[in-house]
């Protein structure tokens, strides 16, 4: 089946630094990628919508210059939080569209647990 | 705008069936989700239903759909103690499907044996 990675797993970084955060799409092709952010015991909320070689579409409210998202090939996308708060600290979840498999699914990634101290 | 509401938690006995609600708001939407969480992990797609339909079923699953009153449940049969895990309602808004999702609350599943 369809696979997607996150790396890293868990990163801990310090407040003011930036963190970067890598979502691959293993065994198939994916033309658009999203990032999802998961409080805990509460749902996920779409980011973005980044599809490969044009610039990603953030949701309402989502800071564009905080959450930095490239998709530079048809198997990466990655997100760089940049200058990261205490308030950053959450569960990233990928997914990614399989450009041959139609539409319908999403794969997901197994997530990135960020804590900014 | 763009809702999608759950019951927050249930708990069954194994081997009874668990029935999982969800309503949303889009009466546009294209396909309905229903995803599992297990603990620090990413999701995992268990089934999806077309809006023109009104009942899928797969092996212990059955999604019924309700258009009408934008209603959609779970049922899984049996329920094992693997099940335990949270259970997100997704809806995908708007009849293009550009794969945004909105996702429920989520639906906690504990399963006692």
């Amino acid at each position: 089946g369809a696979v997607v990675s996150q790396h890293p797993s868990r990163v801990i970084c310090k407040s003011g630094t930036s963190v970067k955060i890598e979502c691959r799409s293993l065994d198939f092709q994916a033309t658009t990628m999203f990032w999802y952010r998961q409080f805990p015991k509460q749902s996920l909320m779409l980011m973005a919508t980044s599809n490969e070689g044009s610039k990603a579409t953030y949701e309402q409210g989502v800071e564009k210059d905080k959450f930095l998202i490239n998709h530079a090939s048809l198997t990466l996308s990655t997100l760089t939080v940049t200058s990261a708060h205490p308030e950053d600290s959450s569960f990233y979840i990928c997914s990614a569209r399989d450009r041959l498999a139609g539409v319908v699914e999403q794969y997901f990634g197994p997530g990135t647990r960020l804590t900014v101290t | 705008g763009e809702d999608v509401e759950q019951s927050l938690f249930l708990s069954v006995r194994e081997g009874d069936s668990s029935v999982i609600n969800c309503t949303y708001t889009d009466s546009s939407s294209t396909y309905l989700y229903w995803y599992k969480q297990e603990p620090g992990a990413g999701l995992q797609l268990l089934t999806y239903i077309f809006s023109n339909m009104d009942m899928k079923q797969d092996q212990r699953l059955t999604v019924l759909l309700n258009k009408k009153d934008k209603h959609l449940s779970l049922r899984i049969a049996d329920t094992q103690t693997g099940d335990s895990a949270i259970y997100f309602c997704a809806e995908s808004p708007g009849s293009s499907n550009t794969g945004k999702l909105i996702f429920g609350q989520g639906t906690t599943l504990q399963v006692k044996p």
